[in-house]
């Protein structure tokens, strides 16, 4: 059962433009919500999250939405540039299992000079 | 300042061989650890994790094991690899229970031929 969902595999966006990624889950308990960006070969890296309890966070060009209601949130990168280019995974944890993080699939965007 | 150091980064091994990767967390003490798996096309996932030393707890059935002999080290191992061992291992860490960040080591390429 994936409870966290990234249906998009890949996105490609222009440079300069905004990215959009997206993350469904379908378990109400979640109660914090994280990105991560990952390059080949390298381990993720954390790169903004956002408790349940908020409906947005911003930090520079990343944006975390958060919507409860529908069970989903997303990542806005603007402006994209090319050193974004990455794969994105959105991973979501509840309180009452501290223990671990349930990731997605992740999406692979790639920034086009 | 706390640093994660994960080994071998490259592996290649024959079906049936065994498996040891380690993984050793400095600049903290009593952190949680986590082995985590990306096989090729696929998300994060959670083979296991710990609390403590000696502590050990498996997400899913498989071919893998871990032990964590000293407080800052995490060990995965295998006696007999199957080809479908191979992928991205990631180690990870965090402070406690109720932090929300993982913090993810560079990771080890197998390949079981």
């Amino acid at each position: 059962d994936q409870q966290v969902k990234q249906n998009s595999p890949s996105l490609s966006v222009q440079e300069g433009r905004i990215s959009i990624l997206n993350c469904d889950y379908t378990n109400s308990m979640f109660d914090y919500f994280l990105w991560y960006k990952k390059y080949p070969a390298e381990g993720p890296t954390f790169l903004i999250s956002i408790s349940s309890i908020k409906d947005k966070n911003e930090d520079g060009r990343f944006t975390v939405f958060l919507n409860k209601s529908a069970k989903h949130l997303s990542l806005h990168i603007v402006p994209s540039q090319p050193g974004d280019s990455a794969v994105y995974f959105c991973a979501a944890k509840y309180t009452g299992s501290a223990r671990q993080l349930t990731f997605g699939s992740g999406t692979q965007l790639t920034v086009l000079p | 300042s706390q640093t994660i150091h994960q080994w071998p980064a490259t592996l290649v091994q024959p079906v049936g061989s065994p498996l040891s990767l380690e993984c050793t967390v400095e600049g903290t003490s009593n952190p949680n650890l986590y082995w985590y798996r990306q096989a090729a096309g696929r998300g994060l996932q959670l083979l296991f994790y710990s609390v403590g030393i000696g502590q050990i707890s498996s997400e899913v059935p498989q071919n893998l094991s871990a032990s964590r002999p000293q407080d800052r080290q995490f060990i995965l191992s295998s006696k007999k690899l199957l080809l479908s061992d191979s992928g991205f291992y990631l180690c990870a860490w965090k402070k406690f229970s109720g932090a929300n960040v993982l913090t993810f080591g560079a990771g080890s390429r197998l390949t079981v031929l």
